[in-house]
């Protein structure tokens, strides 16, 4: 049973830098995952950010970024606004159809 | 503009059966695979189910392995699910997503959900 691990929650201060991670339970996670992440408010479908590890979605701000951080797929937040405020998920692509999204990770910005 | 919206949930008792679907507008259907998502109340999203273009290549998550079943009709631009033997355990809010190009990952569009209530 592969778990993708996530942050599960995450504390910022407005226009400070943050960085999210996501995880494997055995292994790291590397550019062959596709690694993925996505922002969901309250109530609302999620949004791509990133996709396949670095790749920003149209019309995302360029303060989101991705990377691969030693063993683990980031989502970096360069100087955060108030509506970041969100829940974080990562997905990875296991191979043989099989996908995992991260437990996700709750971001405030206070 | 692309659109995916989804109906078809309710409230169900458990071994009951649904049948959800997604209407896609915006884009040309049959040139993109599509998934099934969903989350439950208060927790994360976890992937269910994929679909290619041709309906040829099919996945399913372990948990909804043979009690869910996924399908499309190109020519009525719809994505379906059939949810079979429900349990409590499947009550969440589904979202059918398109694949966007090449990348597995990318979700890059989602309708805005279809709550399943699965309760006695």
């Amino acid at each position: 049973q592969t778990v993708v691990t996530q942050e599960p929650s995450f504390s910022v201060s407005p226009g400070e830098t943050v960085t999210l991670t996501c995880a494997l339970s055995s292994g790291s996670v590397s550019t062959s995952y596709n690694p993925s992440w996505y922002q969901q408010t309250p109530g609302q479908a999620p949004r791509t950010l990133i996709y396949s590890t670095n790749t920003r979605s149209s019309g995302v701000p360029d303060r989101f970024s991705g990377s691969i951080l030693g063993n683990r797929s980031a989502l970096t937040i360069t100087g955060a606004q108030a509506d970041d405020e969100s829940d974080y998920y990562c997905v990875l692509y296991m191979g043989s159809g099989s996908w995992v999204f991260g437990g996700g990770t709750k971001l405030t910005v206070l | 503009e692309v659109q995916l919206v989804e109906s078809g949930g309710g409230l169900v008792q458990p071994g009951g059966s649904l049948r959800l679907s997604c209407a896609a507008s915006g884009f040309t259907f049959s040139s993109y695979s599509m998934n099934w998502v969903r989350q439950a109340p208060g927790k994360g999203l976890e992937w269910l189910s994929y679909i290619s273009t041709s309906s040829s290549t099919i996945y399913y998550a372990d948990s909804v392995k043979g009690r869910f079943t996924i399908s499309r009709d190109n020519a009525k631009n719809s994505l379906y699910l059939q949810m079979n033997s429900l349990r409590d355990e499947d009550t969440a809010v589904y979202y059918c997503a398109r694949r966007g190009g090449s990348c597995p990952t990318n979700f890059d569009y989602w309708g805005q959900g279809t709550l399943v209530t699965v309760s006695s």
